[in-house]
């Protein structure tokens, strides 16, 4: 079956430091992979896509993630949290086949403590 | 580029009552549209895709003589919550594909509409 796991629900990181969040992901097709971001009330704002090439993609607000293909994984990092980046997480898959839906798993809540 | 809008964000409802929720590619072409629900504090459930000018294929588990969608042009797709209920209320938000954006299955999203039915 398809599916996208966040194998953390919820993740509490100090102001400053590092930060990893988890996804593995099960998909018979070439995956795209995608994280999102979404804050309380919100909708979904993209942080980083990898379709193909280089397994280490970099996104906005200094995210990066790395696709590792043996270990079906796509977890999302930050070498230093801030404040604001406290909020819902959520890992995605789809295909190249045009018109395929993404497959979320169920998020990972970030708190930043001060 | 690739902004999709929803309106109407948030809406009121009585029960029994139908409300529409409009999804709009402003600055492209989407030859694929599709509806997402989310419940608070869970993740988005596929509730079904469509493709301009045909049927929507819905999820399964989902009613579709209840959510009624249309994907009437390149640019808009519409969802109408039939006779609501209170158990209708959650966030519904859109998403849409970009048919001239080459092979690369990226969807763009809207900011979603919170529907409240009393």
């Amino acid at each position: 079956a398809q599916s996208v796991t966040q194998p953390d629900i919820h993740i509490t990181v100090s102001e400053g430091a590092s930060l990893e969040l988890r996804c593995n992901y099960s998909y018979g097709a070439t995956p795209y992979l995608f994280w999102y971001v979404q804050s309380p009330g919100q909708g979904l704002q993209l942080l980083l896509k990898y379709f193909s090439g280089d397994t280490l993609v970099q996104g906005i607000k200094g995210f990066e993630a790395e696709f590792k293909r043996s270990q079906s994984s796509f977890n999302l990092r930050k070498p230093s949290v801030h404040w604001s980046d406290a909020a819902e997480y959520f890992c995605a898959v789809t295909s190249y086949q045009a018109g395929t839906a993404l497959i979320f798993g169920k998020g990972t809540t970030l708190s930043v403590s001060s | 580029g690739a902004v999709v809008s929803q309106h109407p964000s948030r809406v009121i409802c009585k029960s029994g009552t139908s409300v529409k929720i409009e999804c709009r590619s402003l600055d492209f072409q989407a030859t694929t549209m599709f509806w997402y629900r989310q419940f608070p504090k869970q993740s988005l459930m596929l509730m079904a895709t469509s493709n301009e000018g045909s049927k929507a294929t819905y999820e399964q588990g989902v009613e579709k003589d209840k959510f009624l969608i249309n994907h009437a042009s390149l640019t808009l797709s519409t969802l109408t919550v039939t006779s609501a209920h209170p158990e209708d209320s959650s966030f519904y938000i859109c998403s849409a594909r970009d048919g001239e954006r080459g092979s690369y299955n990226e969807q763009f999203f809207g900011p979603g509409t919170r529907l409240t039915v009393l």
